[in-house]
């Protein structure tokens, strides 16, 4: 059982460049969302989703578009990459579209924008 | 501002000593969870706190949720290497919303 599986782990990208972090869970779980990870910042949510087709804002949403197509998938789009977007991005799943459940996370995707 | 504070947000200290760890708010959260995170990994569940006042254990960690469901406290019974990792809180926000505290860095030294 795979879980939650993130690619890619490490990327670099140009001011201005765009790029997609892929989030594939193999759990059946109908709530996804999205995280940055910023040092002694904790975790702010970008966009959530409660199952296929549903998505929303989180806390920093500005510069990121989420879609939920199938309940496997949550990708995470820079439409244009800026250094401030710089961070350790995560994935994570829940079985219920709700927050009080267990949120399984991916392993993380570390972003350079440079 | 962060919606959930953490405190301290960094501690070490040596194998055997006892510590708390404190995750404080203003506003109320149906439930709180405790996240461990080690480096390179993502977070994984610790424990889910739902009732005001409940306290639950996880052989040498003890976590408490408060009366006001506004904070909640981890405490750890003679720390071991082993315990070393980023502690997270995060409070339930309404139905669909998990916001996390920014963390408190553990270093146990042998």
């Amino acid at each position: 059982n795979a879980g939650v599986t993130q690619t890619p782990k490490f990327q670099v990208l140009k001011t201005g460049q765009s790029m997609t972090l892929q989030c594939a869970q193999d759990m059946n779980h109908e709530y996804m969302s999205w995280y940055r990870q910023d040092p002694g910042m904790g975790l702010r949510l970008i966009h959530y989703s409660v199952g296929a087709g549903i998505t929303d804002q989180g806390e920093v949403p500005n510069g990121y578009n989420v879609s939920r197509s199938t309940t496997e998938d949550f990708p995470l789009r820079l439409l244009s990459a800026a250094p401030s977007q710089t961070s350790v991005y995560f994935c994570a799943s829940s079985y219920r579209a709700t927050a009080n459940t267990e949120a399984f996370f991916g392993q993380g995707t570390r972003l350079t924008v440079v | 501002t962060q919606l959930l504070e953490q405190s301290p947000q960094f501690l070490s200290i040596q194998e055997g000593e006892n510590l708390t760890v404190y995750c404080n708010s203003s506003s109320v959260f149906s439930s709180l969870q405790w996240y461990r995170q080690e480096p390179g990994e993502g977070p994984v569940l610790l424990v889910t706190v739902v009732t005001g006042g409940e306290v639950k254990k996880l052989k040498r960690l003890t976590f408490q949720f408060g009366d006001a469901r506004k904070d909640s406290s981890l405490h750890i019974t003679a720390a071991q290497p082993g315990d070393t990792g980023l502690y997270l809180c995060a409070g339930a926000q309404g139905a669909q919303k998990l916001v996390f505290g920014q963390g408190t860095r553990l270093t146990i030294n042998p």
